[in-house]
């Protein structure tokens, strides 16, 4: 099957650094994508990894990847008050549809 | 804006009803999928139509149908509407392969009362 797992919940200081994490279980997965979602609005796709790569970097976002351990991290530096909404880790399962996360939501206080 | 327009925006239906929901794909891109978000259920995966062909179901209920035209654009009937399928639905787009990244639309709300 093809699970994909996300905390509820992450709260952090402006200024400070989110990290969100995700696990999935299909290690056929060819692509992993975080997306952003504000309230009342759209998912707007913010980076995407290759399954071949360790790490991509993206201004103020870096996105790790650990195969053996099916983990998929989103590091946001300098967290800003704008960055709070809902972020969904996803995987490309069988070259089409995308298994999503539950998602996180992050709350930035000032 | 990514590019993929949806329409409407809301839509509010008793049940027992059908409604049809639209997308029009990226400029280019010949795959469409279509999406559920609701509250119980999360995102879930529900058809896609590459080029007007159906190429891959998911989660679809029987009452739920999609097609894609010639000029690319979709829709997604829903029928016999029920206090369940009160959720958001989501169109994205992809590239000519039908595999490539997948950019999504603003999302139509359908509230079944």
């Amino acid at each position: 099957g093809e699970d994909v797992e996300q905390s509820l919940f992450l709260s952090v200081r402006e200024g400070d650094s989110s990290v969100i994490n995700c696990t999935y279980t299909d290690s056929s997965s060819t692509y992993l994508y975080w997306y952003k979602q504000e309230p009342g609005a759209g998912l707007q796709l913010l980076t995407y990894i290759f399954s071949n790569m360790d790490m991509k970097q993206d201004q103020r976002l870096t996105v790790l990847l650990n195969k053996k351990d099916k983990h998929l991290s989103l590091r946001i530096a300098d967290t800003q008050t704008g960055d709070s909404a809902i972020y969904f880790c996803a995987e490309n399962f069988a070259g089409n549809m995308l298994t999503f996360g539950g998602g996180t939501r992050l709350m930035v206080k000032p | 804006d990514s590019g993929v327009t949806q329409t409407p925006k809301h839509l509010i239906t008793a049940t027992g009803q059908r409604v049809t929901l639209r997308c029009s794909p990226r400029s280019g891109d010949l795959s469409v999928y279509w999406y559920q978000q609701s509250l119980d259920q999360g995102l879930q995966f529900l058809i896609q139509y590459y080029n007007g062909e159906e190429r891959a179901k998911g989660n679809i209920l029987e009452r739920f149908s999609a097609q894609q035209f010639p000029d690319l654009h979709s829709e997604l009937n829903l029928s016999s509407l029920e206090l369940g399928d009160s959720a958001l639905y989501f169109c994205a787009s992809s590239g000519p392969s039908g595999r490539e990244t997948q950019y999504f639309g603003p999302g139509t709300r359908l509230l079944v009362l």
